[in-house]
């Protein structure tokens, strides 16, 4: 899988953007940037996916950097709801590892009232 | 539509005991996968599978074993239960559009938590 890098822990006050940061400088071209996040006690949920162009949903926005080594995802107005551990990964696209999909420890988000 | 079905939502065993941790989707998923997440720790994946009769490693294998006999049922089995085993379980599905791509979002189960003594 191409690997991802993401910062241990990222901290915000309530109400304010976040911007969670992602550097996956080995993707490939079909790629496509993916990111989750978990909850406490909870499993994983699908947050936003994007290839090359920015995406916008009603969780989140991601902006995907024009080399695509890097990929940005916005939560316009953080939420105490939106503490989490959130996960930037890039599913293996082809080749004998089709299909594997690996997560790294990615960032714990914490949001202040 | 459930999704992805997992049970049971807790389990305990002891050391030696064998048991099978079920999962199941109805959204004919062709890719299916376990993870484990032990506390303070990020998802680690143990078995995937491509589709019904294909199988293959992830990062932690070791200790389980799987098959993938239809498209809907994905059960991840230990054979003999160890303390190291004890952890947090979560299936996970995805579709598998035409051709090699990874257009496809993940859907998660709820978790077992096995505790194993």
């Amino acid at each position: 899988d191409a690997k991802t890098t993401q910062p241990n822990s990222m901290e915000s006050n309530e109400e304010e953007p976040v911007h969670l940061p992602c550097n996956h400088s080995t993707i490939s071209g079909t790629d496509y940037i993916h990111w989750y996040r978990q909850l406490p006690s909870q499993g994983p949920e699908y947050v936003i996916h994007g290839l090359t162009s920015n995406v916008n949903n009603r969780m989140a926005s991601l902006a995907i950097a024009e080399d695509r080594k890097s990929s940005t995802l916005i939560l316009h107005r953080a939420t105490l709801r939106d503490a989490a551990v959130y996960y930037c990964i890039l599913p293996n696209a082809g080749g004998t590892s089709y299909g594997k999909l690996t997560f790294g420890q990615g960032t714990i988000l914490t949001v202040h009232p | 539509n459930a999704g992805v079905t997992q049970t049971p939502k807790f389990q305990v065993l002891k050391t030696g005991q064998s048991m099978t941790l079920q999962c199941a989707q109805d959204m004919n998923h062709e890719y299916m996968s376990w993870y484990r997440q032990d506390p303070g720790m990020g998802l680690r994946l143990i078995h995937y599978s491509v589709g019904a009769g294909i199988t293959d490693q992830g990062e932690v294998p070791n200790g389980y074993n799987v098959s993938r006999s239809t498209t809907e049922d994905f059960p991840l089995r230990l054979l003999s239960a160890a303390p190291s085993q004890t952890s947090v379980y979560f299936c996970a599905s995805r579709a598998r559009t035409g051709g090699f791509t990874t257009n496809e979002k993940l859907f998660f189960g709820s978790g077992t938590q096995l505790s194993v003594l």
